[in-house]
């Protein structure tokens, strides 16, 4: 069975500072990976997603996030945190191929003090 | 641009009574998903449809019910409205041939029950 952890539901950076929100996940089969984040009163959108092409992908908004299989990790990153980073970020692994369940971690809240 | 609608972001209804979330899509795409978001308990997966009246249980079926009469359009319907499923709820689409299926969420609806 598939699962999603996510390290910390609540994440407070400095703007200009590194941001890491941790992801970890299970999965019998390799699987595909995805960060969504979601703005206040708003649905969540595809921040960036791991096919198995590249081990670190790039996002959007200067995002992006590194799979390490040894680890079972797909932490996200980001170099110089904006204000506008603030937000809901949530991990997600799906089997794909035409498969229809996703399954989202609990979400991490991130916090950007000026 | 992927067009997701809901229709309506906030919602306040009785207990006993029968409510109706709507979702339509202008993407033509096959799959489409209900969600509850609870804070610290991520994204779960009430229903799910793959076709034209076609449909599946999720996580968390208990309570509601769906109709898919129409490709774009997948209604959940909470037959008699309890307190506990005072949430917000989210309709996502997919399109199932993606090799790496990302989903498409609308704005959610936030439903309030007393």
């Amino acid at each position: 069975a598939q699962s999603v952890t996510q390290l910390g539901s609540h994440v407070s950076v400095s703007e200009g500072a590194l941001v890491l929100l941790r992801c970890n996940y299970s999965s019998s089969v390799p699987p595909y990976l995805f960060w969504y984040v979601q703005y206040p009163n708003q649905g969540l959108q595809l921040l960036l997603k791991y096919t198995s092409a590249a081990t670190l992908v790039k996002g959007i908004n200067g995002f992006e996030a590194e799979f390490k299989k040894s680890e079972t990790s797909f932490h996200l990153t980001k170099p110089s945190a904006h204000m506008r980073d603030a937000a809901e970020y949530f991990c997600a692994v799906s089997l794909g191929g035409g498969g229809f369940k996703t399954i989202f971690g609990a979400g991490t809240r991130l916090f950007v003090k000026a | 641009d992927v067009k997701v609608t809901q229709s309506s972001r906030y919602l306040v209804k009785r207990t006993g009574e029968k409510v109706f979330l709507e979702c339509v899509q202008d993407m033509d795409h096959e799959n489409m998903f209900w969600y509850r978001q609870d804070p610290g308990l991520g994204l779960r997966l009430i229903y799910f449809s793959y076709d034209v009246k076609m449909k599946e249980k999720g996580d968390i079926p208990e309570g509601y019910s769906v109709s898919r009469e129409k490709k774009e359009r997948f209604s959940l319907i909470l037959e008699s409205a309890s307190t506990n499923q005072t949430s917000m709820y989210l309709c996502a689409i997919q399109r199932p041939t993606d090799r790496a299926p990302e989903q498409y969420f609308g704005p959610g609806t936030r439903l309030t029950v007393t």
